[in-house]
């Protein structure tokens, strides 16, 4: 099971504002290791979205942002649009376990 | 533009072997550290093994650790991962990704080839 847990879950309506938490521990948030999230639309290769707790790579847009506190982390979506429905995970380093960690992921739908 | 191509993948017996390969190209391959993650059916993303950009250092998950063996050839711009005693729960799409520059992020991924574990 992964060390890092998300809601299975999360709906808005299109415009709507949109958050994922992530729930990680003293072996990889509280250690200080980033937090890097990934979009997965359906039948499609993982996206990366936020690198570095807070980044976007090129071509991201600004509605996706996210943060990190302490053994917790966020991904919020503003501005929600039918396109973000998809899986998102995620992703961070665990010094307990000595390897790179996913969460648990969690499914946005646009109602 | 960075692409990745994975290849290999197939259905093979219970104890079996196979070796995945990545093809990049677009980029200085032996810059960067690179990745194997997989995705079981309907499941979610788990890392399975990296290597950095020299080959020199290697990584793995508990799950396929004395398994599966990651390396690469700079030379031709390829990754691997040689899986033997393959097990049912080795059933998955893998994917080979990139990783960024001093971050354990991965930028770029290639569009996955499934590995079925089935007699």
């Amino acid at each position: 099971q992964s060390v890092l847990t998300q809601p299975p879950s999360v709906s808005g309506a299109p415009g709507q504002r949109v958050t994922i938490s992530c729930t990680g521990s003293s072996s990889n948030f509280g250690a200080g290791y980033d937090v890097h999230w990934y979009q997965q639309l359906p039948g499609t290769a993982p996206k990366l979205l936020i690198y570095g707790n807070s980044n976007r790579p090129s071509g991201v847009p600004d509605r996706f942002s996210g943060s990190k506190s302490g053994t917790s982390a966020s991904l919020a979506i503003t501005g929600l649009q039918v396109e973000d429905e998809a899986d998102y995970y995620c992703q961070s380093y665990d010094s307990s376990l000595r390897g790179y960690v996913f969460g648990t992921g969690t499914k946005v739908t646009v109602l | 533009e960075v692409q990745l191509v994975e290849s290999g993948g197939g259905l093979v017996q219970p104890g079996g072997s196979l070796r995945l390969s990545c093809a990049a190209s677009g980029l200085t391959f032996s810059t960067y550290a690179m990745r194997w993650v997989r995705q079981a059916p309907g499941k979610g993303l788990e890392w399975v093994s990296a290597i950095s950009g020299s080959g020199g250092s290697t990584f793995y998950a508990d799950s396929v650790k004395g398994r599966f063996t990651i390396s690469r050839d700079n030379s031709e711009n390829t990754l691997y991962l040689q899986m033997n005693s393959l097990r049912a729960e080795d059933t998955a799409v893998y994917y080979c990704a990139k990783e960024v520059l001093r971050y354990f992020a991965l930028d770029y991924w290639g569009q996955g080839t499934l590995v079925t574990v089935s007699s």
